[in-house]
């Protein structure tokens, strides 16, 4: 099983700044299978990145991905204030498909 | 419009069984793999179990294999999982998810959720 461990766990930021997270595997993820979601309180997630970088349908040009093998971010150039939730990333290249434990963005 | 409802959450024992519904509409569902995810209370996503698009081919978390069954009735835009054996550790909101056509786990849209909850 792939493990997923994502930090930090949590940030502090103001609307306007750049955040980057970090979602590491503990074994290479085949094909860059790694995607991120966003999930507000209450609320089903979201998907925002799939195959490390590319933007899902309807996802704004403020978020994107990057990485590869075990090594992988995910930035958002400029927070709004919809922005502050919890962030997920999750492996799909290998069953059992496995998710990050999450990092909180929430408001300084 | 994509929509995914799912049912059949609710309080059981320890050892009994529950089975999840989730009926789908908006799309082709006979066409795309889908997924149930839980998440426990105040605690993070867990992905469950995944079936391809026809249904021929199924995977499972390792905390669920062997006491858990994903299933699709594809005449029926219908998505299953049957619970048996359950523990306490098994209470959270089970999500149903549409993933993509061919890949198990990429999940673009959600239900909104049936909360299982299992305590004597």
């Amino acid at each position: 099983e792939i493990v997923l461990t994502q930090s930090p766990g949590t940030l502090s930021l103001s609307p306007g700044e750049r955040v980057t997270f970090s979602c590491r595997a503990s074994q290479s993820v085949g094909s860059n299978y790694l995607s991120w979601y966003q999930q507000k309180v209450g609320q089903a997630p979201r998907l925002l990145i799939y195959g490390a970088s590319t933007r899902a349908t309807g996802i704004p040009g403020r978020f994107s991905g990057s990485g590869s093998g075990t090594d992988f971010t995910f930035t958002i150039s400029r927070v709004e204030p919809e922005d502050f939730a919890v962030y997920y990333c999750q492996q799909y290249g290998s069953s059992p498909y496995t998710f990050g434990q999450g990092t909180k963005l929430e408001i300084k | 419009e994509v929509q995914l409802l799912e049912s059949g959450g609710g309080l059981v024992q320890p050892g009994g069984s529950l089975r999840l519904s989730c009926v789908a509409s908006g799309f082709s569902f006979g066409a795309y793999a889908m997924s149930w995810v839980r998440q426990a209370p105040g605690k993070g996503l867990e992905w469950v179990s995944g079936i391809s698009h026809s249904g021929t081919t199924t995977y499972y978390a390792d905390s669920v294999k062997g006491r858990f069954t994903i299933s699709r009735d594809n005449s029926k835009n219908s998505l299953y999982l049957q619970m048996n054996s359950l523990r306490v550790e098994d209470t959270a909101v089970y999500y149903c998810a549409k993933d993509a056509p061919v890949i198990v786990a990429l999940s673009d849209y959600w239900g909104q959720g049936t909360l299982v909850t299992v305590s004597s």
